[in-house]
């Protein structure tokens, strides 16, 4: 089984703070890991995946999140927060090794920047 | 279209009637997905279909809820006798292909069951 855990319901950051949105997984064989935002009144967007190689992996909107086999996570960060960084933002996991394609989503971190 | 369209926006509906909910996926995507998003949870996937392969049914919660996907395109999600459970906003997805390619979501449904 594959699943994904978001512990924090809501993180708040000041704008021009760096910000961190957790996300760990669990998987049995290898992780495909993915980053997805909702903003208001939008649907969701792909922000960035981690498929292989490189751990750190760079996405959309100057964010960026870190692999970590040891520690099953895959934190998103930035450096410096905007308040139109403002959104619901969603991890999301697959296993490689099984046969099932669908991608399994945690349950969502709601980020909001202060000015 | 330049993304995916699903119909209606909004569906307002008493318990124990049927509905409808389609979906438009991205011309070309032989991956569709349909989940679930309820208030203050996260996405549940329903069911995904790939091409002419068997649709991965494993997400749908009863056997009220079956979805088809007609010619490789257009998807529709039926739910039989909706229960107020069932009130959530259901989000369909395409994808070039499955597995790593990234999803491209549609605005979604808001179903309400009275």
């Amino acid at each position: 089984a594959q699943s994904v855990a978001q512990p924090e319901d809501q993180v708040n950051v000041a704008e021009g703070n760096p910000l961190t949105v957790k996300c760990t997984y669990s998987v049995s064989g290898n992780p495909y890991l993915f980053w997805y935002v909702q903003y208001p009144n939008r649907g969701l967007q792909f922000l960035l995946k981690y498929i292989t190689g490189d751990n750190l992996v760079k996405g959309s909107y100057g964010f960026e999140a870190e692999f970590n086999k040891s520690q099953t996570s895959f934190h998103l960060k930035k450096p410096s927060a905007l308040v139109s960084d403002s959104a619901l933002y969603f991890c999301a996991v697959r296993d490689v090794d099984t046969g099932r394609r669908a991608l399994t989503f945690g349950s969502g971190t709601r980020l909001q920047v202060q000015p | 279209g330049a993304g995916v369209s699903q119909s209606p926006s909004n569906k307002v509906t008493e318990k124990g009637k049927d509905v409808e909910l389609r979906c438009d996926p991205i011309s070309g995507h032989t991956a569709l997905y349909w989940y679930r998003q309820s208030l203050g949870q996260g996405l549940e996937f329903l069911i995904y279909f790939q091409g002419n392969s068997a649709p991965d049914k494993s997400g749908l919660p009863s056997d009220r809820f079956s979805a088809e996907r007609t010619g490789g395109s257009v998807s529709t999600l039926t739910i039989q006798r909706t229960q107020q459970e069932d009130s959530a906003v259901y989000l369909c997805a395409s994808s070039p292909r499955a597995g790593q390619e990234k999803l491209f979501f549609g605005s979604g449904t808001q179903l309400s069951v009275l």
